[in-house]
C-alpha cells in the first residue's frame, strides 16, 4: 500500500528557533498533502492544505507566516514552524490522499512530536 | 461548515461487540470514513461509506444512513489490541478530511 514518511519523528528545540518537518510520499505522487496538529487526547485539527506548484491553503486561525509550507515536488511537502514557542509543542502529522476509488482514504505519516522548551 | 459528534469514551469487554456512533452536519456530503489511532501513532484508515447500508471488513463493519446524517462503526470479537481512539471523518471539497473529536475505546479483560 501507499506509504507516507515523516522526518524527524521527534524533535526538541529551544523557544525562538525554527523547525522543519518533512513529509514524503514514498511510492506515489501527491499533488496535495495535508498537515494536521494534534494535542494530547484531542482530535486531529487540519492546519493547511499543501499544493504542489502553488501556495498552501490555510485553515481559519492558522498563521501562515508562522507555519510555512512548501510543496517542493510531487513527493515532498515541508512544514516549518518558525520562532517556535512552548505552545507550539504538539504532534504534527501529514497525510496524502491515495487518489484511488474515491474511498476518502488518506495515508498518514507516522507523525512528528515537537517539544519546544 | 462541517461538524461531527461522537462519544468521547466507550468501554467494552474483550470478546464482546461495541458500536461507536457518529452524527454529522455537512454542507456537502462526500462519504463518511473511520480511522483508528493508537496512542502515539498515526491514524490508519478503517472504512468508508458513500451509500446507505453496511460495509463489512473482517471484524469491523461500518454503517451509514444519509437521511439521518448518522453512521456507526461496529467492532466484533473485541481484542485488547483494539484499544485505541476511533475517529469518524467526512471529506470536504478538495479532498480535505475533517475529523470528529474521537472516541477512546477501553477494553476490559
Amino acid at each position: 500500500g501507499a506509504v507516507v514518511s515523516q522526518h524527524p519523528s521527534r524533535v526538541i528545540c529551544k523557544s525562538g528557533t525554527s523547525v522543519k518537518i518533512e513529509c514524503r510520499s514514498l511510492d506515489f505522487q501527491a499533488t496535495t498533502m495535508f498537515w494536521y496538529r494534534q494535542f494530547p487526547k484531542q482530535s486531529l485539527m487540519l492546519m493547511a492544505t499543501s499544493n504542489e506548484g502553488s501556495k498552501a491553503t490555510y485553515e481559519q486561525g492558522v498563521e501562515k507566516d508562522k507555519f510555512l509550507i512548501n510543496h517542493a515536488s510531487l513527493t515532498l511537502s515541508t512544514l516549518t514552524v518558525t520562532s517556535a514557542h512552548p505552545e507550539d509543542s504538539s504532534f504534527y502529522i501529514c497525510s496524502a490522499p491515495t487518489g484511488t476509488s474515491g474511498r476518502n482514504e488518506q495515508f498518514f505519516g507516522p507523525g512528528t512530536r515537537l517539544t519546544v522548551l | 461548515g462541517q461538524s461531527l459528534e461522537q462519544p468521547s469514551e466507550v468501554t467494552a469487554v474483550e470478546g464482546a461487540i461495541v458500536q461507536i456512533n457518529c452524527t454529522y452536519q455537512t454542507s456537502g456530503f462526500y462519504g463518511l470514513s473511520w480511522y483508528q489511532q493508537h496512542d502515539g501513532g498515526a491514524p490508519t484508515f478503517l472504512s468508508y461509506n458513500a451509500l446507505d447500508g453496511l460495509e463489512e471488513t473482517g471484524r469491523f463493519s461500518s454503517f451509514l444512513s444519509r437521511s439521518d446524517s448518522y453512521g456507526y462503526l461496529l467492532l466484533q470479537e473485541l481484542q485488547m489490541k483494539d484499544s485505541a481512539s476511533y475517529f469518524c471523518a467526512v471529506r470536504d471539497l478538495g479532498d480535505k478530511i475533517i475529523f470528529g473529536k474521537g472516541t477512546r475505546l477501553h477494553i476490559l479483560p
